[in-house]
């Protein structure tokens, strides 16, 4: 079945540090893909999306590009912030569905 | 931008016990609402779709008797967890999509953090 993997946290960074949150996904055809931020006593909020393959989404510094071949989708920023602190969550779905599926959610943590 | 509120955010209840949470879109009206559940260090999974004025359609594995969904408006959709037992603890997260075409962005509530003792 159609199912997400991301690398588990917590992750912990220093201000300014590279961050890469892996995410690989299992599925038929050619969903679109999500990442969705959950920033402490908050909701999910939608981050950034592809829709296909070779896309990039972007957002707020973030980045990540819809790798095909590699069935990936990696969450990318060049220098974290405190701010960034949150709960990253990679998902996929298709158009003709409702259904998102999500990934176990990675914790991240920036050092000032 | 669009917002979902869910209450209560936290419900610590006796087990048998009935416990209703409340979805509700706040700025937009959402033919279509989704609650999730997530387990400590798991991902959300959904538990059942519902359209507004309709029988919601639950997931492989959901109990509809256990879990009862109404969806009565286009701004309110509530779940029951009808004589809760402890297993039943977890994190109920709602969302709600503004059209029926699944390119609409679903907007997230806060969640609900239920603990059965």
């Amino acid at each position: 079945g159609n199912s997400v993997t991301q690398m588990e946290g917590p992750v912990t960074l220093s201000e300014e540090a590279f961050l890469t949150i892996n995410c690989t996904y299992t599925a038929t055809g050619y969903p679109s893909l999500f990442w969705y931020v959950q920033y402490p006593g908050e909701g999910l909020q939608l981050l950034l999306k592809a829709t296909k393959a070779d896309d990039k989404g972007s957002n707020k510094g973030f980045e990540a590009t819809y790798r095909k071949e590699t069935t990936s989708f990696h969450l990318e920023k060049g220098s974290v912030q405190v701010s960034d602190s949150a709960v990253y969550f990679c998902a996929l779905s298709y158009s003709s569905a409702s259904k998102i599926i999500f990934g176990s959610g990675t914790r991240l943590s920036i050092r000032p | 931008g669009a917002v979902v509120s869910q209450h209560p955010s936290r419900v610590i209840c006796k087990s048998g016990t009935s416990v209703k949470i409340e979805c509700r879109s706040l700025d937009f009206q959402a033919t279509t609402m989704f609650w999730y559940r997530q387990f400590p260090k798991q991902s959300l999974m959904l538990m059942a779709t519902s359209n507004e004025g309709s029988k919601a359609t639950y997931e492989q594995g959901v109990e509809k008797d256990k879990f009862l969904i109404n969806h009565a408006s286009l701004t309110l959709s509530t779940l029951t967890v009808t004589s809760a037992h402890p297993e039943d603890s977890s994190f109920y997260i709602c969302s709600a999509r503004a059209g029926q075409n699944s390119n609409q962005p679903q907007h997230f509530g806060d969640g609900t953090r239920l603990s059965i003792l």
